[in-house]
């Protein structure tokens, strides 16, 4: 299995609302990343987790909350998040062995 | 994101034709590049990656180039075909940041028939 999952695949919410967005990979890798993406913009790092420890914050907002409760599953906690919030989050995982990334197919968040 | 750069944001080639986009970044510290190529609606797949010890490496149709002295990359992609139409993001990874890559600005590659 050389895939990585999000979901949901789509996501509205309010300004005061709470979700959670997740994602899963079952290849062993033990780095798992957070990205950001707007609209024709480069991915910009959000968290980085290795052995299920936050190793990297990107200086990102504390409404967004991310947690690793296991090496295959990696979730991100938005709260009162702003209409400039609204992007393609993306997901990736990382043999600690190599360097390349494998991302997810990303979820599209959208506030209102 | 600043170190990584693009020279061509947009790059139009007919079916058929070899396309080259290219790179540059300001870090001689990077020590590894990727390319990846994402389609609109999904994420960012991998194509080919590069090690800051080697200049040249191939995969299926695709060609990384890689010019230190110039900190220069380039991915040359030979018989382009419109599946090839999407936007291709040089990555550097750049020694001592964790394994955390560093995205260039991207390039937008369209084939026309």
């Amino acid at each position: 299995d050389t895939e990585v999952t999000q979901t949901p695949k789509h996501l509205v919410m309010g300004m005061t609302n709470k979700k959670s967005l997740k994602c899963e990979q079952h290849m062993g890798h033990r780095a798992m990343y957070w990205y950001k993406q707007k609209a024709k913009k480069p991915p910009e790092l959000m968290f980085v987790y290795s052995y299920e420890k936050l190793s990297i914050n990107e200086s990102v907002p504390s409404r967004f909350s991310p947690e690793c409760p296991n090496s295959s599953l990696l979730n991100l906690h938005l709260h009162a998040l702003q209409p400039e919030d609204s992007a393609l989050y993306l997901c990736a995982s990382r043999d600690l062995t190599g360097y390349e990334q494998y991302f997810g197919p990303g979820t599209r968040l959208t506030v209102t | 994101g600043e170190s990584v750069g693009l020279h061509l944001p947009t790059l139009s080639v007919q079916e058929g034709d070899n396309s080259i986009i290219n790179c540059a970044y300001s870090n001689s510290a990077s020590d590894y590049f990727i390319w990846y190529k994402q389609e609109s609606g999904k994420g960012p797949q991998f194509i080919i990656d590069i090690r800051s010890n080697m200049d040249k490496r191939q995969g299926q149709r695709v060609t990384v180039l890689l010019n230190k002295t110039v900190k220069h990359l380039s991915l040359q992609i030979a018989a382009t075909q419109p599946g090839d139409s999407a936007v291709y993001f040089c990555a550097e990874n750049i020694g001592n940041s964790g394994y955390a890559l560093n995205f260039g600005k991207g390039t937008s590659l369209l084939v026309t028939p």
